[in-house]
């Protein structure tokens, strides 16, 4: 069946350091890929989206490009903030089943 | 604009008891979906709705039953809670099941069963 595998954190980092958080994904067909973000005590919402392959989504600077050739969606920001401290979850979307399929999440941690 | 409405926010249980989670949306969204969230295990889905009047099993439906007598909201219960139910409960809604809507999430129910 369809999954998606996050690297594990957690990931701790500086503020304005480069953050990379990778993605990959196995699927029947041809999946919208999607990133959502949780912040502490809330629900999940979307950061950026993908439906095709090449497709770059990118939302508050943070960037991730639809790799068919290497089921990948790996998300990537240049200088991150305190702020964006939170979970962060990769997910496939099956046009065959509709359903949403999450991976385990991981938690980044930015540190002034 | 409330978006997606969970109740309550947080419930004690012990073991054997029941109880019901409403999620509310006022988006007139058609799909609703209930998740639960367990460390390392990501969401996995229990039930969820096409439509009022309708609903299906998910990945883990075992112990859980489901609910949509009215399109804007869908009811999760909890016949006999057992510890293994303890986790973060999150109701998420969307317009339709095109592959590029982003599901709506409420902001969780944490349950805890002793």
């Amino acid at each position: 069946g369809d999954s998606v595998t996050q690297m594990e954190g957690p990931v701790t980092l500086s503020e304005e350091a480069f953050l990379t958080i990778n993605c990959t994904y196995t699927a029947t067909g041809y999946p919208s890929l999607f990133w959502y973000v949780q912040y502490p005590g809330e629900g999940l919402q979307l950061l950026l989206k993908a439906t095709k392959a090449d497709d770059k989504g990118s939302n508050k600077g943070f960037e991730a490009t639809y790799r068919k050739e290497t089921t990948s969606f790996h998300l990537e920001k240049g200088s991150v903030q305190v702020s964006d401290s939170a979970v962060y979850f990769c997910a496939s979307h099956s046009s065959n089943t509709g359903k949403l399929i999450f991976g385990q999440g991981t938690t980044l941690q930015v540190k002034p | 604009n409330a978006g997606v409405t969970q109740t309550p926010k947080f419930r004690v249980l012990k073991t054997g008891q029941s109880m019901t989670l409403l999620c509310a949306q006022d988006m007139n969204h058609e799909y609703m979906y209930w998740y639960r969230q367990d460390p390392g295990m990501g969401l996995r889905l229990i039930h969820y709705s096409v439509g009022e009047g309708t609903t299906a099993k998910g990945e883990v439906p075992d112990g859980y039953n489901v609910s949509r007598l009215k399109k804007q909201n869908f009811l999760l219960g909890l016949e006999s809670a057992a510890p293994s139910q303890t986790s973060v409960y999150f109701c998420a809604s969307t317009s339709f099941r095109g592959s590029n809507q982003p599901q709506h999430f409420g902001d969780g129910t944490r349950l805890s069963i002793l």
